[in-house]
């Protein structure tokens, strides 16, 4: 069963452009929302992050709207640029507060943002 | 210096063998993980482990163990490697996240392991 649903699966955005990529939750015990970049050859490294006690949070060109009655997030990329092609993670976790949190996943979305 | 370090980057080996990665973190973090991100670039969670816990999700087999010398390492060691552990597997290590979301994960640069 998977709990953390990512869509698209690609995206080819033009310079200039803006691109949303979308993620949906199940388990409303989730509290910690956060989005993850990935270069080919390379780990994945945090982006931004979201707590569900803010809809909007934005850092850079790059925006985090939560809707929690929806129990969706996504991620807006401003101005997208042929530096931001990459494939974008969401994932979710609960906080135990004992400080070991397990990170769950959407299947990614590959950007390609194109001269 | 690199955050969180693994070692090999590259491992090619025969079906049956046993294997181990390395992962150190020098950033003082609490809890370390291992993640497997299949060739759909799935990021599946296979352990974490801090002082006091480890964690295994139940769909590991158990073929696979994590060794801690101390908190700064955590090591995967592979039994009886199979054709279907080929994949490439990502050691990441964190902080609590108290009330903040301005922490997560820090993320290896992964060791492609290529069973044959």
């Amino acid at each position: 069963q998977q709990q953390v649903k990512q869509s698209p699966q690609s995206l080819i955005v033009q310079k200039g452009g803006i691109s949303i990529i979308n993620c949906a939750y199940e388990n409303t015990a989730f509290d910690y929302f956060p989005w993850y970049q990935q270069f080919p050859g390379k780990g994945p490294a945090l982006l931004i992050a979201i707590r569900p006690d803010v809809s909007e949070k934005k850092e850079g060109r790059f925006t985090i709207s939560f809707n929690k009655s929806a129990k969706q997030f996504s991620l807006h990329i401003m101005d997208s640029q042929p530096g931001d092609s990459a494939t974008y993670f969401c994932a979710a976790s609960t906080d135990d507060g004992a400080g070991s949190y397990q990170l769950t996943f959407g299947k990614g979305t590959k950007l390609s943002v194109i001269p | 210096d690199t955050a969180v370090s693994q070692t090999p980057k590259y491992l090619v080996t025969q079906m049956g063998n046993d294997k181990s990665i390395k992962c150190e973190q020098n950033l003082g973090h609490d809890t370390m993980y291992w993640y497997k991100q299949d060739s759909k670039k799935f990021l599946k969670i296979m352990f974490s482990y801090n002082n006091k816990e480890l964690i295994i999700n139940e769909t590991v087999p158990n073929r696979f163990s994590p060794k801690s010398p101390d908190k700064a390492h955590l090591n995967l060691h592979i039994n009886s490697l199979e054709l279907g552990d080929s994949a490439v597997y990502f050691c990441a290590s964190s902080h609590p996240l108290g009330r903040s979301s301005n922490y997560g994960y820090t993320f290896g640069s992964g060791t492609r392991l290529t069973v044959v």
